[in-house]
């Protein structure tokens, strides 16, 4: 148990829907990460939070959102699904210093089926 | 910029040989570098990391990964693998003080009885 959780565990929805993701990180933890895993593109790195603030933006798409609250728990929120949104997305949380190399600890993913 | 390229997207050995998972990277700055493990349907788990100290570095379940800066290297190694083993295996480099993260694209281990 890497200490980050995810929930829902499971998520079936249509196109055109919007759902919301929810990550609680590590105890301590400040920093935030969400991955996308699919098939046909692997593990992409989406965006990543800092003590609330965006740090790094990475394949995210424009209908894709995210933010990290007081309480440091995150939520990543999907828009206008396609079918191609279905995938597993993960969240990883890291560190307690800004600028230190930290290993991330994953949580167990949510995934995301578009019909 | 900065990458990671992982050399084989699939490995199959015989239970019982050694392991090689090869990893090549680049990046403008000097780089963290991990390995990470994916069994089916779980999530990612930390095998082993470098960060700048012995570059012979130590991860759990008996692997071990050696930095070669020459090389821009860290490939993955385990002696003798075990059924357990077969899993995806990423390789991920870190850096820069917004710590980018770049993630390769996974080599699947697949052990042979």
């Amino acid at each position: 148990d890497s200490g980050v959780t995810q929930t829902p565990k499971h998520l079936i929805t249509a196109t055109g829907q919007r759902v919301t993701l929810r990550c609680s990180p590590r105890s301590g933890d400040l920093s935030v990460y969400w991955y996308q895993q699919s098939l046909d593109q692997g593990l992409q790195f989406l965006i990543q939070y800092y003590n609330g603030e965006e740090r790094a933006k990475g394949n995210i798409l424009e209908r894709f959102s995210a933010q990290q609250f007081p309480d440091l728990h995150s939520e990543l929120n999907l828009s206008s699904l396609e079918l191609g949104d279905s995938a597993l997305y993960f969240c990883a949380s890291s560190g307690k210093l800004a600028g230190s190399y930290n290993e991330q600890f994953f949580g167990p993913g949510t995934r995301l089926t578009v019909l | 910029a900065q990458s990671v390229t992982q050399l084989d997207s699939h490995v199959s050995v015989s239970e019982g040989t050694p392991v090689l998972l090869r990893c090549n990277y680049s990046s403008s700055y000097s780089p963290s570098l991990f390995w990470y493990v994916q069994h089916p349907n779980k999530g990612l788990q930390l095998l082993l990391k470098y960060t700048s100290a012995a570059t012979l570095v130590k991860g759990i379940n008996g692997f071990e990964a050696e930095f070669k800066k020459s090389e821009t290297s860290f490939h993955l190694t385990k002696p003798s693998a075990h059924m357990s083993d077969a899993a995806e295996y990423f390789c991920v480099v870190l850096s820069g003080g917004y710590q980018k993260v770049t993630f390769g694209t996974g080599t699947k281990l697949q052990v042979i009885p």
